[in-house]
């Protein structure tokens, strides 16, 4: 069974400092890689996404992509006590047409 | 521009009841998903429909039936309710097609089931 695993927390961290999420998965040939946000009692929302190996950088976030060692990771510099929330991975595998598999979640914690 | 709306918001059932969740998207979305999310488990995916007219099993659909009613709206049923099915449901929808992956998401509906 193909899977999405990440460490649930939760991950504390000093305001301004960085916090570094990260997810491993299961099967080699996924194309797609997304960081969905999540704050208590509401709806996730989408922060990134990734398809190629290496760096995306967007504001104060950066989704990182090794698809040799199939792991997925999300830095949030100068982080700040909004973005304390729960950090959900979603990949799409290989012909699964555009149908998200999630991960459990990491909870974050930013301290002021 | 209301995105994606979920009724009812809470609900409380019998084991044994039915309902119906109702999820109605205003984006002129095609693909719409229904998903269930217990705590630790991030979220499962139900059923999904590609486009109007199709529907298909996720990867937790026994115990639920769904139903694509036109573009906009996608409905969530359980015939008969099982305290297994206490969780909290979300529906998403997403434009479709190669690329085009971001799915919004209503708000929930948090159901439980005694």
């Amino acid at each position: 069974q193909k899977e999405v695993e990440q460490n649930s927390g939760p991950l504390s961290v000093p305001e301004g400092a960085i916090a570094s999420l990260n997810c491993t998965y299961s099967d080699r040939g996924s194309q797609s890689f997304f960081w969905y946000r999540q704050y208590s009692g509401k709806s996730p929302e989408l922060i990134m996404f990734i398809y190629s190996n290496g760096d995306k950088e967007d504001g104060r976030f950066t989704a990182q992509l090794n698809k040799a060692s199939q792991y997925v990771s999300l830095l949030i510099r100068d982080s700040q006590p909004s973005d304390s929330a729960t950090y959900l991975c979603a990949v799409i595998w290989d012909n699964a047409g555009n149908m998200l598999t999630f991960g459990g979640g990491t909870r974050l914690m930013v301290k002021p | 521009n209301a995105g994606v709306t979920q009724t009812p918001k809470f609900q409380v059932l019998k084991t044994g009841q039915s309902m119906t969740l109702q999820c109605a998207q205003d984006m002129n979305h095609n693909s719409m998903y229904w998903y269930r999310q217990d705590p630790g488990m991030g979220l499962r995916l139900i059923y999904y429909s590609a486009s109007e007219g199709t529907t298909d099993k996720g990867e937790v659909p026994n115990g639920y039936n769904v139903s694509r009613l036109n573009k906009r709206e996608f409905s969530l049923r359980l015939e008969s309710a099982a305290p297994s099915q206490t969780s909290v449901y979300f529906c998403a929808s997403e434009l479709g097609g190669t690329g085009n992956y971001e799915q919004y998401f209503g708000p929930g509906t948090r159901l439980t089931v005694t």
